[in-house]
């Protein structure tokens, strides 16, 4: 099964930075990753997928990148309601692991 | 746009049965674009997928190595909905439990539509 390790797994932040979470993957996943956001008591929603396309209707301040086992998901001049949680998922083959997660947080 | 209505008991206990259901709306069980998941969230495991049904052609299912054998993802055409039966459950099994649709964009899965969430706690 592929892994995937997030890392930071906390980070703090302020409004208008810029911040960047990384995600490995135990084997190469060409570019089958997907980026999703995550506020308390609610379901994820996505973000990017395919690694770096953005969904419909998600600002264009998020953006991802990567291929094979090392991918990123950036955020540039953070708003206060991108404080949340984000998991990286791999939908290379049929069991969807996620990453373990990344709190972003109001420093 | 597709909304999927969960529902379901909160409370569960030990070595008994967790059933879920899952209401879809604006997307059809049958779709041959669409795949119907289960996922389940906890603090100790963080987000796990559980198994998933499509119909292409004929029916699907599968499921993850660690549920395989007390999992049954079952659709439902007639009401157009799609239910998670857990048999065997323990203390483990207790978890905020998601359904959620993946589709495919640019030969990409995604899960894109999401169950609104449903706390289990398995507990006598």
């Amino acid at each position: 099964d592929v892994q995937l390790t997030q890392s930071p797994s906390s980070l703090s932040a302020s409004v208008g930075d810029s911040v960047t979470i990384t995600c490995r993957a135990s084997q190469s996943i060409n570019n089958f990753l997907n980026w999703y956001q995550q506020k308390p008591g609610k379901a994820p929603k996505i973000l990017i997928y395919g690694a770096s396309s953005l969904h419909d209707g998600v600002p264009s301040r998020f953006s991802g990148s990567g291929y094979g086992t090392e991918f990123t998901l950036t955020i540039t001049s953070l708003q206060p309601e991108d404080f949340a949680s984000y998991y990286c998922q791999h939908t290379y083959t049929t069991f969807y692991t996620f990453g373990q997660g990344t709190k972003l947080e109001i420093k | 746009q597709v909304q999927l209505q969960q529902s379901g008991p909160g409370l569960v206990k030990p070595s008994q049965t967790l059933s879920l259901t899952c209401v879809i709306s604006g997307d059809n069980v049958s779709s041959s674009s669409s795949a119907w998941n289960w996922v389940r969230q906890s603090p100790s495991r963080g987000l796990e997928w559980l198994g998933r049904t499509y119909h292409r052609s004929k029916w699907y299912t599968d499921y993850a190595d660690f549920v395989k054998g007390r999992l049954s993802v079952n659709p439902d055409t007639s009401k157009n909905q799609f239910s998670l039966q857990l048999i065997s459950v323990t203390a483990e099994d207790t978890a905020l439990y998601f359904c959620a649709r993946k589709i495919t964009l640019s030969g990409k899965g995604v899960f894109d539509a999401w169950g609104q969430g449903t706390l289990v706690t398995v507990s006598s």
